[in-house]
């Protein structure tokens, strides 16, 4: 079974507060996803990785950065937190040379900026 | 401009009874369509899917139904029991996937009650 594992389940931090959430898969997936889930929005797709020190801007980069260094893990980095950044954030990967095959998601991270 | 949308945010069914979530789309190009549950706290779960060459793919008591003139999609739970209680999203990609790039809808909350 693919296993990805985020390293925090809660965090709080604080507004201003460089913050860094931790993403490691150990499937030898190619692809690794940020999202954010909030009420009513679904999930929102942040920033993506094909492959290592590659990244995408997803729909709604502004305000994150990434760092992919080796192939299974993947960061996500808050520059400045700000409280409209709090929110449930998902971390997925999947096998990119493959076609028709699911992302598999860490259990997320709640994070609260107070 | 939400290219996949589940316009219900919540669903109750009896115990033992269908549940029938529903999904529209917009963007003709997806031909992945997938469904994942998510309870509270957790990451999503992938749950079934299926490709625009299908409209009808089973797996133990979940279908999925693809109507593709109606650029509709709808999970069928039968019977439904207490621990499918849990937010489903629907989520669609293009290209089969191999991008790994997935478009996902609000989510539906599905409440059975015993």
């Amino acid at each position: 079974d693919v296993k990805v594992t985020q390293s925090s389940r809660y965090l709080v931090k604080r507004t201003g507060e460089k913050v860094f959430l931790e993403c490691v898969q150990d499937m030898d997936h190619e692809n690794m996803f940020w999202y954010r889930q909030d009420p009513g929005l679904g999930l929102r797709l942040i920033y993506f990785s094909y492959d290592v020190k590659m990244k995408e801007k997803g729909d709604i980069p502004e305000g994150y950065s990434v760092s992919r260094e080796k192939k299974e893990r993947f960061s996500l980095i808050l520059e400045s937190a700000s409280t409209n950044q709090t929110s449930m954030y998902l971390c997925a990967s999947t096998n990119g040379g493959t076609a028709y095959q699911p992302q598999h998601f860490g259990d997320g991270t709640r994070l609260s900026i107070l | 401009d939400q290219q996949v949308k589940q316009n219900s945010p919540s669903l109750s069914v009896q115990e033992g009874r269908i549940s029938i979530l529903n999904c529209d789309y917009t963007n003709s190009m997806f031909d992945y369509f997938l469904w994942y549950k998510k309870y509270p706290a957790e990451g999503p779960t992938f749950l079934i899917s299926i490709s625009s060459i299908k409209d009808k793919n089973e797996d133990g008591r979940f279908t999925v139904f693809l109507n593709k003139s109606a650029k509709h999609l709808s999970l069928h739970i039968v019977p439904s029991q207490p621990g499918d209680s849990a937010v489903y999203f629907c989520a669609a990609s293009e290209g089969g996937n191999q991008g790994g790039k997935l478009i996902f809808g609000q989510g539906t909350e599905l409440s059975v009650k015993p």
